[in-house]
């Protein structure tokens, strides 16, 4: 089975653009989850999707949305970008909402 | 509040020897504990786990132990190789909060050759 696939790896924006992160998971998982890795703050949960609707939300921003589409695939926005956003986004799929998490390799998003 | 404690932040062993990296978690509703190793430049991969059930689980060199009642619980890595080398992440989940993993800080790893 191919594993969690991100895109794109590597982001380059400048402040105040918006952007959107895409996420597959693997074939078969219906949950996925976003974190954000950063050296300072570590790694946080932002939210889970299963079935197409937000279960769960971290404690971030109003700016940091996402959806998920009825193939499971998952997409995160983030509007009007600051420094601090810079960081790795990490997405996990699961086979359900109590099973294991499995990473992707991330999208570095760096804010200029 | 939901807190994962994670010690030491660095652990430099040599190789052959035996690593061990413990967390303490805050919730007591805490039921699945997954372990996850990072190398530069990828995502988490998942090493072991083992649920609130359970108090030892062990997948070749690599073993978790549980302590529900000190609400503890350890990574232990026998005969440790160069390969080793990476961050280590262990995690916890609420049953009342299922899909949210909440993280310790990391440790990272170094195996002398």
């Amino acid at each position: 089975k191919a594993g969690v696939t991100q895109t794109p790896r590597y982001l380059i924006k400048t402040r105040g653009q918006q952007v959107t992160l895409s996420c597959s998971p693997i074939s078969g998982h219906r949950s996925v989850s976003w974190y954000q890795q950063t050296p300072g703050q570590g790694l946080q949960f932002l939210f889970e999707y299963f079935s197409e609707t937000q279960r769960n939300k971290g404690n971030f921003p109003g700016r940091f949305s996402g959806r998920q589409f009825s193939n499971s695939r998952s997409e995160m926005n983030v509007s009007t970008l600051e420094l601090g956003d810079s960081a790795l986004y990490l997405c996990a799929s699961s086979f359900n909402r109590v099973e294991t998490q499995y990473f992707g390799p991330g999208t570095r998003l760096l804010v200029l | 509040g939901e807190n994962v404690e994670q010690h030491p932040s660095t652990l430099s062993v040599q190789e052959g020897d035996s690593a061990v990296i413990k967390c303490t978690y805050s919730d007591s509703a805490s039921n699945y504990f997954p372990w996850y190793k990072q190398e530069l430049g990828k995502g988490p991969q998942l090493i072991i786990d083992i649920r609130s059930n359970v108090g030892e689980k062990k997948d070749q060199r690599i073993a978790v132990t549980l302590n529900k009642t000190a609400k503890h619980f350890s990574l232990h890595i026998t005969e440790t190789q160069p390969e080793d080398s990476a961050v280590y992440f262990c995690a916890a989940i609420l049953s009342s909060n299922t899909g949210k993993l909440i993280f310790g800080q990391g440790t990272t790893l170094q195996v002398k050759p």
